[in-house]
């Protein structure tokens, strides 16, 4: 089975530009969860997708949003991306919201 | 919300040797706690879990612990060897009720390394 798929593997942008990343779930799996890794920070829950709902949403700004969709697979969505944006974005799956997380490789994204 | 506290941030062992990694949890209501090992460059990787019902799990060299009462949980890693060294990261959640069903809330992380 395949495991969770994060794409791309890197981007570098700058300040002010948006960015996509996507994420497809292993196969069964509805549940995909977004975090943020970064040194100072650590690992930090941005926001969770269950059968397309928002289910719930860390302590970030408005600038990071998301969606799932029917397939299950999902992609977040940075605005106005600042420096302090750098980090190491990570996508993980489960089959249902009671069942363990499974993440992807993430996608780091770079700001200049 | 929920605050987990991992220590120690860093963590030396020569290679036999065991290794003990513990986190404390602030919300009396999370009952499902797993750990997860991220090599350089690497995705976290799930190696163990616990839920709430259970005090110890064990997996070949690798067991967890969980004292409720407390709000504590362990990781020891029995005769350690360098392809262990990592960092481990603990985590805990909330399963089923409750709205923070996908939420899982991490530790900061430990360094493991195993010398050979």
């Amino acid at each position: 089975k395949a495991g969770v798929t994060q794409t791309p593997r890197y981007l570098i942008k700058t300040r002010g530009q948006q960015v996509t990343l996507s994420c497809s779930p292993i196969s069964g799996h509805r549940s995909v969860s977004w975090y943020q890794q970064t040194p100072g920070q650590g690992l930090q829950f941005l926001f969770e997708y269950f059968s397309e709902t928002q289910r719930n949403k860390g302590n970030f700004p408005g600038r990071f949003s998301g969606r799932q969709f029917s397939n299950s697979r999902s992609e977040m969505n940075v605005s106005t991306l600042e420096l302090g944006d750098s980090a190491l974005y990570l996508c993980a799956s489960s089959t249902e919201r009671n069942q363990p997380q499974h993440f992807g490789d993430g996608t780091r994204l770079s700001i200049l | 919300g929920e605050n987990v506290e991992q220590h120690p941030s860093t963590l030396s062992v020569q290679e036999g040797d065991s290794a003990v990694i513990k986190c404390t949890y602030s919300d009396s209501a999370s009952n499902y706690f797993p750990w997860y090992k991220q090599e350089l460059g690497k995705r976290p990787q799930l190696i163990i879990d616990i839920r709430s019902n259970v005090g110890e799990k064990k997996d070949q060299r690798i067991a967890v612990t969980l004292n409720k009462t407390a709000k504590h949980f362990s990781l020891h890693i029995t005769e350690t060897q360098p392809e262990d060294s990592a960092v481990y990261f603990c985590a805990a959640k909330l399963f089923a009720g409750g709205t923070s069903y996908g939420k899982l809330t991490f530790g900061q992380g430990t360094i493991l390394t195993v010398h050979p």
